[in-house]
């Protein structure tokens, strides 16, 4: 148990289809960030948020939305997503101010039909 | 720009050592961290290093650093069958900055 919990675990939607996945830390931290985890490709990061607002996004598809409510909560909604979109999508959180490692989830493996 | 390239693919015999390796292009990165992977589960810290350390030990896992080079190593002794799982090299240049991570090392042991 890292302190970060994702639901749900497994996700399986189609082309157009709206879905949310959600990220919650325990752990008192300020910044947090969704990555995706593709077979045989590095972790992408996809969204980075500190202090509630967000201060990266790498090129994501605008099917793509972060929300970030607070700094406890991590949202990412999904719609009319493509095959290729399947992958595992992996939230960390870390303090920022101290610099300290990332603490990861899960991860919510998406399936797109 | 950022750059960490990791081996795909290590197979060793339980017992013996392994040694994974890794190297990074930014030459600003500060911390390097190791992060395990086992099936189905998210990515779990295992140890990091600062750039101002050559070698890091704990237990049986040995960080060693070469700055000059960009190369880092992780190398796992008496490895063990629940040792077999993907690790991840990352790295980050300071406050602020998010993690980059390699493609993974996927680690086979057998007995």
């Amino acid at each position: 148990e890292t302190g970060v919990t994702q639901t749900p675990r497994h996700l399986v939607m189609g082309m157009t289809n709206k879905k949310s996945l959600k990220c919650e830390q325990h752990l008192g931290h300020n910044a947090m960030y969704w990555y995706k985890q593709s077979a045989k490709k590095p972790l992408e990061l996809m969204f980075v948020y500190s202090l509630e607002e967000r201060v990266e996004n790498n090129s994501v598809p605008s099917r793509f939305s972060p929300e970030c409510p607070n700094s406890s909560h991590l949202f990412l909604h999904l719609h009319t997503l493509q095959p290729e979109d399947s992958a595992l999508y992996l939230c960390a959180s870390s303090q920022e101010q101290r610099n300290t490692e990332a603490f990861f989830g899960q991860g919510t493996r998406l399936t797109v039909v | 720009g950022e750059d960490v390239e990791q081996s795909l693919f290590l197979s060793v015999r339980e017992g013996d050592s392994s040694v994974i390796n890794c190297t990074y292009t930014d030459s600003s990165s500060t911390y390097l961290y190791w992060y395990k992977q086992e099936p189905g589960a998210g990515l779990q810290l295992l140890t990091y290093i600062f750039s101002n350390m050559d070698m890091k030990q704990d237990q049986r896992l040995t960080v060693l650093l070469n700055k000059k080079d960009k190369h880092l190593s992780l190398r796992i002794a008496d490895t063990q069958t629940g040792d077999s799982a993907i690790y991840f090299c990352a790295e980050r240049s300071g406050a602020g900055t998010a993690l980059i991570f390699g493609k993974g090392t996927t680690l086979s042991v057998s007995s």
